[in-house]
């Protein structure tokens, strides 16, 4: 299996503290995505990164990926309240309408 | 953009109904859609793929005579949970994908606000 596992499970902070979150998986991918889920709600689509791409930026989130390591980091830069939610990593072997493998998710949380 | 659309976002019924999800990509084109299963403080499982004028194809473990899938068109895929019992309440969720793009690059999956149904 190559479903991602992300560490920390669970995550507190203070609004405007940043907040890392990483994913590793076990195969190769074509891309790797991260998602954000409010409680019972469904999932938004963040970012996602090809296996040939290193970083990417969108706002305040910065994602990494390291192919070598099976690895990506997700930061949330000068947190608040609102970004309350938990994060997912999924990767995907190929392009196009691939299905996904998600990982176990980071449940964070921010204090006001 | 990418909306979809999924109804109803919670049902409860009893033991042995059957209970219809759909999932609609409201201004796009999907040819495929992907059904999940969350159960609580867990991650998604995928159900099954789901492909416009094609059988559905499902992951190992899924039963298909219980989870029937139907996508009739370009933007509407339903899941059917036939003679549903409790063991079947869960959080379920579609996502559908645009068409690759150039060189068939990835897109992203764009996902329901999820069903929750309970069955007493």
């Amino acid at each position: 299996s190559q479903q991602g596992e992300e560490d920390p499970q669970a995550l507190s902070i203070q609004e405007g503290e940043n907040a890392t979150m990483n994913c590793s998986y076990k195969t190769s991918i074509n891309n790797l995505q991260w998602y954000r889920q409010n409680s019972g709600r469904g999932l938004v689509h963040l970012i996602l990164i090809r296996s040939n791409e290193r970083e990417k930026h969108s706002g305040r989130l910065r994602v990494t990926l390291d192919t070598s390591k099976k690895s990506s980091s997700l930061l949330i830069t000068a947190s608040r309240a609102a970004d309350t939610a938990s994060y997912f990593c999924a990767t995907s072997t190929q392009g196009g309408s691939e299905k996904l493998v998600f990982g176990k998710g980071t449940k964070l949380t921010v204090n006001p | 953009g990418a909306v979809v659309s999924q109804h109803p976002s919670w049902v409860i019924c009893k033991s042995g109904t059957s209970v219809k999800i759909e999932c609609r990509s409201l201004d796009f084109q999907a040819t495929t859609m992907f059904w999940y299963r969350q159960f609580p403080k867990q991650s998604l499982m995928l159900m099954a793929t789901s492909n416009e004028g094609s059988k559905a194809t499902y992951e190992q473990g899924v039963e298909k005579d219980k989870f029937l899938i139907n996508h009739a068109s370009l933007t509407l895929s339903t899941l059917t949970v036939t003679s549903a019992h409790p063991e079947d309440s869960s959080f379920y969720i579609c996502s559908a994908s645009l068409r690759p793009g150039w060189g068939g690059m990835a897109q992203p999956q764009h996902f329901g606000d999820g069903t929750r149904l309970s069955i007493l």
